[in-house]
């Protein structure tokens, strides 16, 4: 079946320091990959996805690329700011069925 | 509403007992989806409704949980004789096509079975 791996956190860095978070997918088919964020209080939000393979998402400073010979879509911020403490899930969509794949999630830290 | 909004936000019962848990999608959204997240888990699918319809409740444990949604709008998911394993965050999301992926989500209600 389907699964995300994602690295474990938490993960805690200085203000401007340079961010990844590691992701890795199983899948059947061609899935569509996605980053979510969840501030402290907040829902879940759709930071930035890919739909296709080499296809980069980007959003408020944060990058991914979708990488199908590795499958992995890791993020990456190359200065990270207080703000973006939150915990980032990454997650896929097959189109197979009408759900999304989450990983567990990491916590970021990020002190200044 | 301007978001998807979840009740109780907060919600501990006692083992056995029966819950409801409540989500007000944004307006005119036809599509509905449940998802619960465990303590150190990601989201996890149960159910989806398309109007009123469960078009896919494959990700439901047991029947012990089931959802509503009589009038294609507010939905109801319901647990009947809970369990401590039960305890996570039900998330409520909602978007205005088939597609989960342009989905809102609410902030979710979190349950505690003691």
């Amino acid at each position: 079946g389907d699964s995300v791996t994602q690295m474990e956190g938490p993960v805690t860095l200085s203000e401007e320091a340079c961010l990844t978070i590691n992701c890795t997918y199983t899948a059947t088919g061609y899935p569509s990959l996605f980053w979510y964020v969840q501030y402290p209080g907040e829902g879940l939000q759709l930071l930035l996805k890919a739909t296709k393979a080499d296809d980069k998402g980007s959003n408020k400073g944060f990058e991914a690329t979708y990488r199908k010979e590795t499958t992995s879509f890791h993020l990456e911020k190359g200065s990270v700011q207080v703000s973006d403490s939150a915990v980032y899930f990454c997650a896929l969509f097959t189109g197979t069925a009408s759900k999304l794949t989450f990983g567990t999630g990491t916590r970021l830290q990020v002190t200044l | 509403g301007a978001g998807v909004s979840q009740t109780p936000s907060n919600k501990v019962t006692e083992k056995g007992k029966y819950v409801e848990l409540r989500c007000d999608p944004i307006s005119g959204h036809t599509a509905l989806y449940w998802y619960r997240q465990s303590l150190g888990q990601g989201p996890e699918f149960l159910i989806y409704f398309q109007g009123t319809g469960a078009a896919d409740d494959s990700g439901l444990p047991n029947d012990r949980f089931f959802a509503v949604r009589p009038e294609g709008s507010v939905s109801t998911l319901k647990i009947q004789r809970t369990e401590r394993g039960d305890s996570a965050v039900y998330l409520c999301a909602s978007s205005s096509g088939t597609g989960v992926t342009e989905a809102f989500f609410g902030q979710g209600t979190r349950l505690t079975v003691v």
